[in-house]
């Protein structure tokens, strides 16, 4: 069974502050993903990492796929209230193609809350 | 509007007693996939199917039943459920074909409660 860790649990800053949010396996994954997670809502996707060493930018959240696929982190650039929720990053195996291998293996999640 | 719809979205039953949750999606995806979410423990995955009549165990199937007969819908079936099944559940769903790397579409989620 492949897993994810994820760090830290629980995130709690003052608006303003940057963070950065942990992903790390012992094994490779084609791809990872980033989700978001209100309160009494299903995750949302925030970004896809496909290739090792690869950065993305989505306004004030960053994304980097570790170079040997195994890692990955999130971070956030002055962090506003508007960004707390539960972030969860997942790990998916695919052929080069990008067609899914089926199984989606999720980190335990961090619980971010900004404080205004 | 393309969404993965859930039903019940919360539910209270008695252990034993056999329940069904539905899961529909309306963008004509291969894939969908049932999760439960649990304080700290994150997303496990139950139960997935890559299309019609084709399903397969993820991580935490034992006492679980799921079917595919249309590509549209993937309900998850406890035959006799225990306190040990509470919990939240998703239901998710995905195009399988190249390029699309399993991102997942999300229902709103059922709330499950076994006495």
């Amino acid at each position: 069974t492949q897993l994810l860790e994820q760090s830290p649990q629980f995130l709690s800053i003052q608006e303003g502050e940057n963070l950065t949010v942990y992903c790390n396996s012992s094994s490779v994954f084609s791809s990872l993903q980033w989700y978001r997670q209100e309160p009494g809502e299903g995750p949302v996707l925030l970004v896809t990492v496909v290739t090792g060493g690869e950065v993305k930018k989505l306004k004030r959240l960053t994304f980097q796929f570790g170079d040997a696929r195994k890692d990955s982190s999130l971070h956030i650039t002055a962090a506003q209230p508007g960004d707390t929720g539960l972030y969860l990053c997942a790990g998916a195996c695919h052929d080069a193609g990008g067609t899914s291998y089926g199984k989606l293996t999720f980190g335990q999640g961090t619980i971010l809350t900004v404080h205004p | 509007e393309a969404q993965v719809t859930q039903n019940p979205r919360y539910l209270i039953t008695v252990t034993g007693k056999k329940l069904t949750v539905t899961c529909s999606q309306n963008m004509n995806h291969e894939y969908m996939s049932w999760y439960r979410q649990d304080p700290g423990l994150g997303l496990r995955q139950i139960y997935y199917s890559m299309n019609v009549e084709v399903t397969d165990k993820g991580d935490v199937p034992e006492g679980y039943k799921v079917s595919r007969k249309e590509k549209r819908n993937f309900p998850l079936i406890l035959e006799s459920p225990s306190p040990n099944q509470t919990s939240l559940y998703f239901c998710a769903s995905s195009l399988a074909g190249g390029g699309s790397y399993n991102e997942q579409f999300f229902g709103p989620g059922t709330r499950l409660t076994v006495l």
